[in-house]
């Protein structure tokens, strides 16, 4: 079975500041792993995913996740936060399967 | 490409009143769809999954009885909260996935629940 823990339940930074937000996954098989975001009462946007290849993802509004297998880490970053970013942020591992498992999410807050 | 529906995204209902919410993908077929309910500021618990043509398979916990989903189409899952109560009252998010797309998930805007 797969797991997702994200360390911080709450992260805020200030607008222009690096955005980092801790993922680590546990998983009995090659992982496929994936970045939500979720805005206030609506569902969830995928923002990036790995799956094979290059472990350096980029994905949408200028987000990129690292997969670090030695560290079972897919943690996710952003040079420089912009107010727009505040949201929740969900991690999620799948384990090839259509079973996906999120993590508890991570609230982002920027402050101007 | 890849759009999920959910219909209708807020509804309100009396204790004891069934309450069905649709999911639809609009643009592609959904061979597996997936239910999920968000507590307020907390992450997406997984209700069942569903395959076209088939009874969906439950999560432990999760009360068959009480939440009927059919899934008759490759477009078009449907969840039936039956005799609804207050502890009911959630956000319910489906999603979908693709046949060989690579375990991606596609979710629709969810649907908030209030039983009053």
């Amino acid at each position: 079975a797969q797991s997702v823990t994200q360390l911080g339940s709450h992260v805020s930074v200030s607008e222009g500041a690096l955005v980092l937000l801790r993922c680590n996954y546990s998983s009995s098989v090659p992982p496929y792993l994936f970045w939500y975001v979720q805005y206030p009462n609506q569902g969830l946007q995928l923002l990036l995913k790995y799956t094979t290849g290059a472990t350096l993802v980029k994905g949408i509004n200028g987000f990129e996740a690292e997969f670090k297998k030695s560290e079972t880490s897919f943690h996710l970053t952003k040079p420089s936060a912009h107010m727009s970013d505040a949201a929740e942020y969900f991690c999620a591992v799948s384990d090839q399967t259509n079973d996906m498992r999120f993590g508890a999410g991570t609230r982002l807050t920027v402050k101007p | 490409g890849a759009v999920v529906s959910q219909h209708p995204s807020r509804v309100i209902c009396k204790s004891g009143t069934s309450v069905k919410i649709e999911c639809r993908s609009l643009d592609f077929q959904a061979t597996t769809m997936f239910w999920y309910r968000q507590f307020p500021k907390q992450s997406l618990m997984l209700m069942a999954t569903s395959n076209e043509g088939s009874k969906a398979t439950y999560e432990q916990g999760v009360e068959k009885d009480k939440f009927l989903i059919n899934h008759a189409s490759l477009t078009l899952s449907t969840l039936t909260v039956t005799s609804a109560h207050p502890e009911d009252s959630s956000f319910y998010i489906c999603s979908a996935s693709i046949a060989g797309g690579r375990n991606e998930q596609f979710f629709g805007p969810g649907t908030r629940l209030t039983v009053l």
